[in-house]
């Protein structure tokens, strides 16, 4: 199974609404990052979070990483309609491997 | 600069054929990466090419599936006797190195195998 699993696997808010998800991993890592992908094609990085920080912001997005549980959290605070698409997280290790998740499929109302 | 381009964007073949999937990453770009996404999955890992160094193929699936850079450029995805169950998004992804530093996707090739 992949190794970064997000939760949950769908959201659906309200424009101006906050969007938490969530990502679990079972190795260690050298970084975690957060990627979006809009209709099932290319993906677009977001954010880069190293195994020795615990939390990063990029403009509405603030990540969060704990290595003691192997988990991450990714916040869009302020959401938009455009912000509609599906995240994944993907974890890297030391010897250049990535895996991604399934990721979370987020849907924005207007 | 150009992104990653890949090629063809669409691809239907017959069960049985065989299939190539091409990769141009963007110029200075180190490392190689391709992956498999079926219908509202996650991308699943296939194959990484780091320079002048041996492959990390642990993600291939088969047999069936082999990949080449050229000149630690291009690189071409060859998928033998094509099954339907190939059916996916195959992206490619390039980054300037090593310890998953940022990845830059292609927009992908749709392959369905009839």
């Amino acid at each position: 199974s992949q190794q970064g699993e997000e939760d949950p696997q769908a959201l659906s808010i309200q424009e101006g609404e906050n969007a938490t998800m969530n990502c679990s991993y079972k190795t260690s890592i050298n970084n975690l990052q957060w990627y979006r992908q809009n209709s099932g094609r290319g993906l677009v990085h977001l954010i880069l979070i190293r195994s020795n920080e615990r939390e990063k912001h990029s403009g509405r997005l603030r990540v969060t990483l704990d290595t003691s549980k192997k988990s991450s959290s990714l916040l869009i605070t302020a959401s938009r309609a455009a912000d509609t698409a599906s995240y994944f997280c993907a974890t890297h290790t030391n010897a250049g491997k990535s895996t991604f998740g399934d990721g979370t499929t987020l849907t924005v109302k207007p | 600069g150009a992104g990653v381009s890949q090629s063809p964007s669409n691809k239907v073949t017959e069960k049985g054929k065989d299939v190539e999937l091409r990769c141009d990453p963007i110029s200075g770009h180190t490392a190689l990466y391709w992956y498999r996404q079926s219908l509202g999955q996650g991308l699943e890992f296939l194959i990484y090419f780091q320079g002048n160094s041996a492959p990390d193929k642990s993600g291939l699936p088969s047999d069936r599936f082999s990949a080449e850079r050229t000149g630690g450029s291009v690189s071409t995805l060859t998928i033998q006797r094509t099954q339907q169950e190939d059916s996916a998004v195959y992206l490619c992804a390039s980054s300037l190195g090593t310890s998953g530093i940022e990845q830059y996707f292609g927009p992908g090739t749709r392959l369905t195998v009839t």
